[in-house]
């Protein structure tokens, strides 16, 4: 069974940062591609950023470019999403999601408040 | 970039009717468009990709169609499970990738 876990959600100080994680367990995680999706309060799904198998190939949202990195630990089954600089509009449910063009497999979604 | 518009916001069915949604993208994604089904406190789920291919496991009263700029899902004999908030997203070209704003498939 596909299981992807998040973690690492908490409520931060605007300009402060945060790792997410996300653990990956039923499927080959070296060979997918892997993408975090955000969903702020009341609005929509919101593509953030995606990975390729190797972590040599990433994309970014153009709000986050240059404050989020993704990477990934293929020895440990594991995403991360490292957020600097967070914004009050950061706020909001964070899934990991497994693929590139699109995602089959979703977490359940770890929350990210960003609030003074 | 590819903006994508839902239509309509919210839709209101009765259990055991047909719904029908539209995606517009603002220009041409060939058949590159995803659907989705998310419902509260749930991870959303892939209903279709390819525009008309649908996900492993999905049931058949769900069919997606279009291409291009203008695509439909339609979920035919509305079952309890079926409401939900329906996105569409495009994945044509290279990130980012947009999803529509969502479709509410409320029950009347």
């Amino acid at each position: 069974e596909v299981r992807l876990v998040e973690s690492g959600g908490d409520l931060v100080q605007p300009g402060g940062s945060l790792r997410l994680s996300c653990a990956a367990s039923g499927f080959i995680f070296s060979d997918s591609w892997m993408t975090w999706v955000r969903q702020a309060p009341g609005r929509g799904l919101e593509w953030v950023a995606t990975i390729n198998h190797a972590g040599n190939e990433i994309y970014y949202l153009d709000s986050v470019k240059d404050r989020f990195t993704i990477s990934r630990d293929n020895a440990k089954n594991s995403l991360y999403l490292q957020m600097e600089s967070l914004r009050a509009e950061d706020t909001g449910l964070y899934y990991c999601a497994r693929g590139f063009h699109w995602f089959d497999y979703w977490g359940q979604g770890i929350l990210l408040t960003v609030s003074s | 970039e590819i903006v994508m518009t839902q239509s309509p916001a919210t839709l209101s069915v009765s259990p055991g009717e047909g719904a029908t949604l539209s995606c517009r993208a603002s220009q041409s994604i060939n058949n590159n468009l995803a659907w989705y089904q998310h419902k509260a406190g749930q991870a959303p789920r892939l209903l279709i990709y390819g525009a008309s291919t649908r996900a492993t496991g999905i049931p058949d009263r769900f069919i997606g169609s279009g291409s291009g700029t203008e695509f439909t899902l339609a979920i035919s004999s509305l079952q309890s499970e079926d409401f939900a908030i329906y996105y569409c997203q495009h994945f044509d070209g290279r990130p980012p990738w947009a999803f529509g704003q969502g479709t509410n498939v409320d029950i009347k």
